[in-house]
């Protein structure tokens, strides 16, 4: 079946510090990947996403290259700030007509950043 | 602009009390999914509906069951409540009726205990 996986958290970093998080995936065919946000007391909200094999997916500084030979979806940024301390969720979707957008989802990261 | 609604918001039940959440989006999105999130562990999907008359069963139904309501509402009913189902419960809605890569849009949750 499909899995992912995320790196350990929690992160700590420091305001303006570069982010990575880890997320490798093991799946059948040509999934969807996507990353979701969680901000405390909240629902996810889709952070970016990519369909195919070497779509870069980009949305508020955050990137995340859909690497195919390495079943690779790690998510980056530049200089984080106080306010993307948050948990992050690296997801993927079956392809095909009868996947209806299942997720499947890794573990979560913890993000927190300090001034 | 409400997007994906549940309710209640919080909810304590003693061990074989039922209880349902209900959930309703106004997308007009033809499929809806109920999650479970526990710590270390990410989003497990419990039940989906690809359209207004089906369900199916997800990766931990046990315990479960759901109804789709109509087009815009999907509930989820624990018939006896046991403590191993305390969590947080995510309903989520999306166009995904046959293309897996369209984003989920997610409710803010329900945080239940069960005593």
């Amino acid at each position: 079946g499909n899995s992912v996986t995320q790196m350990e958290g929690p992160v700590t970093l420091s305001e303006e510090a570069f982010l990575t998080i880890n997320c490798t995936y093991t799946a059948t065919g040509y999934p969807s990947l996507f990353w979701y946000v969680q901000y405390p007391g909240e629902g996810l909200q889709l952070l970016l996403k990519a369909t195919k094999a070497d779509d870069k997916g980009s949305n508020k500084g955050f990137e995340a290259t859909y690497r195919k030979e390495t079943t690779s979806f790690h998510l980056e940024k530049g200089s984080v700030q106080v306010s993307d301390s948050a948990v992050y969720f690296c997801a993927l979707s079956d392809d095909g007509g009868t996947s209806y957008g299942k997720l499947t989802f890794g573990q979560g990261t913890i993000l927190t950043v300090h001034p | 602009n409400a997007g994906v609604t549940q309710t209640p918001k919080f909810q304590v039940l003693k061990t074989g009390q039922s209880m349902t959440l209900q959930c309703a989006q106004d997308m007009n999105h033809n499929s809806m999914y109920w999650y479970r999130q526990d710590p270390g562990m990410g989003l497990r999907l419990i039940y989906y509906s690809a359209s207004e008359g089906t369900t199916d069963k997800g990766e931990v139904p046990n315990g479960y069951n759901v109804s789709r309501l109509n087009k815009r509402e999907f509930s989820l009913r624990l018939e006896s409540a046991a403590p191993s189902q305390t969590s947080v419960y995510f309903c989520a809605s999306s166009e995904a009726h046959l293309y897996s890569n369209q984003p989920q849009h997610f409710g803010d949750g329900t945080r239940l205990s069960i005593l």
